[in-house]
Parts: structure tokens; sequence; C-alpha cells
């Protein structure tokens, strides 16, 4: 089955800086990549997705890139503020499965003031 | 946007008693339905498709007589964890996928968390 890795962990920046999530994924059949935000005991939140004709997609300052020869997508958030900080969780699916998501493990990103 | 109604919120209840967990999508059709575990701080992990009409296809390692789902119309499925005991206590999450939605987006609902006593 599909095996989502994603990197780091935690992430720690200050207010302003770019923050950079990182993940991988393992079937090459997988299609499509969503990245969910999701606030301590809340419901993850679609924040930006993309799919696998695509290579690069931003909206405002959240943009998501995907190399699919090496299987591996990014989020990439800029000029951040505080109310970024949340666990972002990014994850792969493909429709022979049905859309079924495999997430990642997950990064807890603070932003400092 | 689509919303997802998750019900209830918070379930207290004693060992070997059964709970059921209602999803339903509100202002749309929801073709497919998953129901997801999360333990404390860590990620969500996928235990069945709910497809209406038919059986749901539950994940390696999910027990079908022990987490029941029933997916009866086109805007609820519910998930019953029979027999509950400790080891159940998690947070459940459920989404929906619209049966209009061309690009196939999950929406969530805001989860169960079910404590077992």
């Amino acid at each position: 089955g599909e095996n989502v890795e994603q990197h780091p962990s935690t992430l720690s920046v200050q207010e302003g800086d770019s923050a950079v999530i990182k993940c991988t994924y393992s079937d090459s059949a997988s299609n499509y990549f969503p990245w969910y935000k999701q606030e301590l005991g809340k419901r993850p939140q679609l924040i930006i997705d993309i799919r696998s004709n695509v290579g690069e997609k931003k909206d405002q300052r959240i943009a998501v890139t995907l190399n699919k020869t090496a299987k591996h997508f990014s989020l990439h958030i800029t000029e951040t503020q505080p109310e970024d900080s949340a666990v972002y969780f990014c994850a792969a699916s493909n429709s022979n499965s049905g859309y079924a998501l495999n997430f990642g493990k997950g990064t807890s990103l603070l932003v400092t003031p | 946007g689509a919303v997802v109604s998750q019900h209830p919120s918070r379930v207290i209840c004693k060992s070997g008693t059964s709970v059921k967990i209602e999803c339903r999508s509100l202002d749309f059709q929801a073709t497919t339905m998953f129901w997801y575990r999360q333990f404390p701080k860590q990620s969500l992990m996928l235990m069945a498709t709910s497809n209406e009409g038919s059986k749901a296809t539950y994940e390696q390692g999910v027990e079908k007589d022990k987490f029941l789902i029933n997916h009866a119309s086109l805007t609820l499925s519910t998930l019953t964890v029979t027999s509950a005991h400790p080891e159940d206590s998690s947070f459940y999450i459920c989404s929906a996928v619209s049966r209009d939605n061309a690009r196939n987006i999950q929406y969530f609902g805001a989860g169960t968390r079910l404590s077992v006593l």
C-alpha cells in the first residue's frame, strides 16, 4: 500500500519567515495530494491540493510543489503569522482506491511573534 | 463550502457498552464516506471506506465485527463501536466526498472523542 513520509515532525519559525514541509510517497499510482491544517481538537481543514498533472500550485501565501519523478511534494508557507500555528498533514491518494487518503504523520508548526 | 456534521462530539461510556457515531453530509450527497481514527498527537489512520448501499471496505487490522459501519443513505453513515474497551478510546473522525465534486475533496466532520472507562 501507499506509504507517506512527512518531515519535519515539528517546526518553529518566527513571524514573517517562511515554512517548508516535505512529504514523500511510495505508490506511483497516487495522483492526488492534499494538505490539511488541523488545530487542536478541531477537524482537519483542506488548505491546498495538487494533482499529478500539475507541478506547482499557489494560493496567496501557500504553495505546493510536486515532483512526480522523485515522488515528493512540499508545502510552502510564506510570511507566516501566529494563526498559522497548527498541525499540518500531507496526504496521497489515487482514484483506484476511491480517493481514500493516506496521511503523513503530521508537522506541528509554531509561529512565534 | 460543504458541511459534514458528526455526532456526538464527545462520549464517555463504560467498558462493554456499544457506542454509535453519526456522520452526516448536510448540504451535499456523499457517495463515499471514510472513517478515521486519530490517537493523541498522531496522524489520521484510515479505518474503513463506506459506500452508500454496499458493505464497507475495512483496512487491514481493523475488525469489521468490532467497528460496524452502515451507510444507509447518501447523507448518513454510522460507525458503531461494539463492546467498547479502554483501548478503543480515541478520536474518531469521518469524512465525506461529494457526489458532484469532480475534485473528490474530502470534507471532515468535527470528530468524536470516545473515552471508555
